[in-house]
């Protein structure tokens, strides 16, 4: 079975450092891997995904992601948080259905 | 380009009540999904659309349930009756044929008291 595990439900970073919201997953085969956020009163936005190729996956808004297949891992990172990035953020696998970790809540502190 | 709609964006029903949701997916995108935030747990697949027939119901929580995609366009997902534990967030999420991506609307908030 398939699943997907966000280890912080809150993530603090003051702003103009890095930030990092981890993801574990679990499948079998290979991964599809996705990343959303969700701003308040806003439906799901896509951030970036990783299919196959380069480990290295960069998406909207200066987000990016590493996939490490030993770690089983899909962690999302930016190199300079902003305060505008504070939202639900939601990692999730699969091919035609998703199945989504728990959510991180990101706060950027100014 | 329009994104995903839904309809209405909350919904405050007493139990036994009937509560249809209505979805409008990204224009020519097939594949249809909605999905359920329950207390800020995870967000759970219920099925799968592809154009108007059902690919996937395995998410379906029982027979109270409903969900419909008449034509291929738009879609309804109807609770009858409804129970507490029914509240939560409804998504709907489409797909165009041959991308991996979804595309979520805004959500339904659903209360049932």
């Amino acid at each position: 079975a398939q699943s997907v595990a966000q280890p912080e439900d809150q993530v603090n970073v003051a702003e103009g450092n890095p930030l990092t919201v981890k993801c574990t997953y679990s499948v079998s085969g290979n991964p599809y891997l996705f990343w959303y956020v969700q701003y308040p009163n806003r439906g799901l936005q896509f951030l970036l995904k990783y299919i196959t190729g380069d480990n290295l996956v960069k998406g909207s808004y200066g987000f990016e992601a590493e996939f490490n297949k030993s770690q089983t891992s899909f962690h999302l990172k930016k190199p300079s948080a902003l305060v505008s990035d504070s939202a639900l953020y939601f990692c999730a696998v699969g091919t035609y259905k998703y199945i989504f970790g728990t959510g991180t809540r990101l706060k950027v502190l100014a | 380009e329009a994104g995903v709609t839904q309809f209405p964006s909350h919904s405050v029903i007493e139990k036994g009540q009937t509560v249809t949701l209505r979805c409008d997916p990204i224009s020519g995108h097939d594949n249809l999904y909605w999905y359920r935030r329950v207390m800020g747990k995870e967000i759970k697949f219920l099925l799968h659309f592809v154009k108007e027939s059902k690919q996937d119901e395995s998410g379906m929580p029982n027979n109270r349930f409903l969900a419909e995609r008449t034509g291929g366009t738009y879609s309804t997902l109807k609770v009858q009756p409804a129970e507490l534990e029914d509240s939560g967030v409804y998504f709907c999420a489409s797909r165009k044929t041959g991308a991996y991506e979804q595309y979520f609307g805004p959500g339904t908030r659903l209360t049932v008291t």
